[in-house]
């Protein structure tokens, strides 16, 4: 069985740009849900997909958007990126509403 | 949002047993109580999660107050390994998102 995989583990960005962050779900799994995670704080809901939908939001504005593939596998997008963006992003899969397994994540910087 | 209290930190020595408390004064009747850890440069981790009665599986066990207002998640036996923040949250079975609070960094000594 496969856990849940990110990539890029790490990622330097400039302000205004733009970035996708990408997760592969674990084996079986159909809903993804993703998290931000600010220097010494838990983590923050920032949206989920089920079975290629969306399926609930944080509150996060929309220049953060995501996808789910047929695979299940996701990608989070963020544009017109700002310093407080810089943040470790989390992924989860889970089957329908069941616990959630977490990736290792993604640090991004935002210079 | 239902909302929990647990201390910023904790101390425990290794190869004894730590309980992590947990205060959720305004939990409905439709939240189980829910726990993560977080090891250093790791994703959360499920450890364990109720609705009334006490749990136990290979992790650790889960003890909850009779008026669900409080509950307490017990490491057996710690090891420097356990070193982690631990997340106690509230979940709604019919949400499916995830809210966590600061959780409380446990800290094992040798």
């Amino acid at each position: 069985e496969t856990g849940v995989t990110q990539s890029p583990t790490h990622l330097i960005k400039t302000r205004g740009q733009q970035v996708t962050l990408r997760c592969s779900s674990q084996s079986g799994h159909n809903t993804v849900s993703w998290y931000q995670q600010a220097l010494g704080q838990g983590p923050q809901f920032i949206f989920q997909y089920y079975r290629e939908e969306e399926n609930g939001r944080g509150n996060f504005p929309p220049r953060f958007s995501g996808l789910q593939f047929p695979n299940y596998s996701s990608e989070l997008n963020v544009n017109a990126l700002e310093l407080d963006d810089s943040a470790l992003y989390l992924c989860a899969s889970s089957l329908e509403d069941n616990e959630q397994f977490f990736g290792p994540g993604t640090r991004l910087t935002v210079l | 949002d239902a909302k929990t209290t647990q201390p910023n930190s904790m101390e425990s020595n290794e190869e004894e047993p730590v309980h992590l408390p947990c205060n959720h004064s305004t939990i409905s009747g439709t939240d189980y109580i829910h726990w993560y850890r977080q090891l250093p440069s790791q994703g959360p981790e499920y450890v364990i999660h109720g609705l009334t009665s006490n749990v136990n599986n290979r992790m650790a066990s889960l003890a909850i107050a009779e008026d669900r207002k409080s509950s307490t998640l017990i490491l057996h036996r710690a090891t420097l390994r356990d070193a982690a923040v631990y997340y106690c949250i509230l979940r709604d079975h019919r949400d499916d998102k995830i809210i966590f609070g600061k959780g409380t960094r446990l800290h094992i000594l040798p």
